[in-house]
């Protein structure tokens, strides 16, 4: 079964620099999501993506943030200069349609730690 | 905007008990809900989804869901929990139109004692 998949599982960086995670979403996808959850906290909302340019996104995704799909397989955000509340567990999910009746498969997760 | 609130961050059962994990949704337009499951280590599965069908709504794994107007509810149960059940369960909500952002509650780990 497809499925989506996240490198790296984890990652651990220092305050101040650029990160990017990196997805894989499904190969007849067409919408693509970034979400977060800080530890023992809900997993938040923060992009989405359609047609190559940013559809909703939350007042979480800053200027800090941004996501991109280099080519027709990856998906990425990027985190220009880090900050420790930014250390959580970063989820990409995609959809093959964007209508609220459709199913988004997530990913495993990369779980970012920044010192 | 909408939410969902999980009562009980944790839960524990027995073994071959009932699993009754309760969620509730606020949202100004019909809702569609969900219910994930993620194993340690792992990503979010979907269990199941409502989407104005049928109010009760059968998922993987033997759980099923009730979709509930009047009291604005969708709880997830199953009859007889099994030890491979021990997970974390959220509940979602979408809504339709837009780009089906989700909303997840706080999630409720449930512990299955054998």
């Amino acid at each position: 079964e497809p499925e989506v998949t996240q490198t790296p599982s984890h990652q651990v960086t220092q305050m101040g620099q650029e990160v990017i995670l990196r997805c894989v979403p499904i190969s007849n996808h067409l919408y693509f999501y970034w979400y977060r959850q800080i530890l023992g906290q809900k997993v938040e909302f923060l992009v989405s993506f359609y047609n190559n340019e940013i559809s909703e996104k939350s007042e979480i995704f800053d200027d800090q943030f941004s996501v991109e799909r280099p080519d027709g397989s990856n998906f990425t955000l990027k985190i220009r200069s880090t900050k420790l509340e930014d250390s959580a567990m970063y989820f990409c999910a995609s959809s093959r349609q964007g209508a609220g009746t459709d199913t988004q498969y997530f990913g495993p997760g990369t779980r970012l730690t920044v010192l | 905007a909408q939410s969902v609130t999980q009562l009980g961050s944790h839960v524990s059962v027995s073994e071959g008990a009932l699993v009754l994990l309760r969620c509730n949704y606020s949202s100004s337009v019909p809702p569609y809900l969900f219910w994930y499951v993620q194993y340690p280590n792992q990503g979010l599965q979907l269990l199941l989804k409502y989407t104005s069908a049928a109010t009760l709504v059968k998922g993987i794994n033997g759980f099923e869901a009730e979709f509930k107007k009047s009291e604005t509810s969708f709880h997830l149960t199953k009859p007889s929990a099994h030890m491979s059940d021990a997970a974390e369960y959220f509940c979602a909500v979408s809504v339709t139109g837009g780009y089906q952002k989700v909303t997840f509650g706080t999630g409720t780990k449930l512990q299955v004692i054998p």
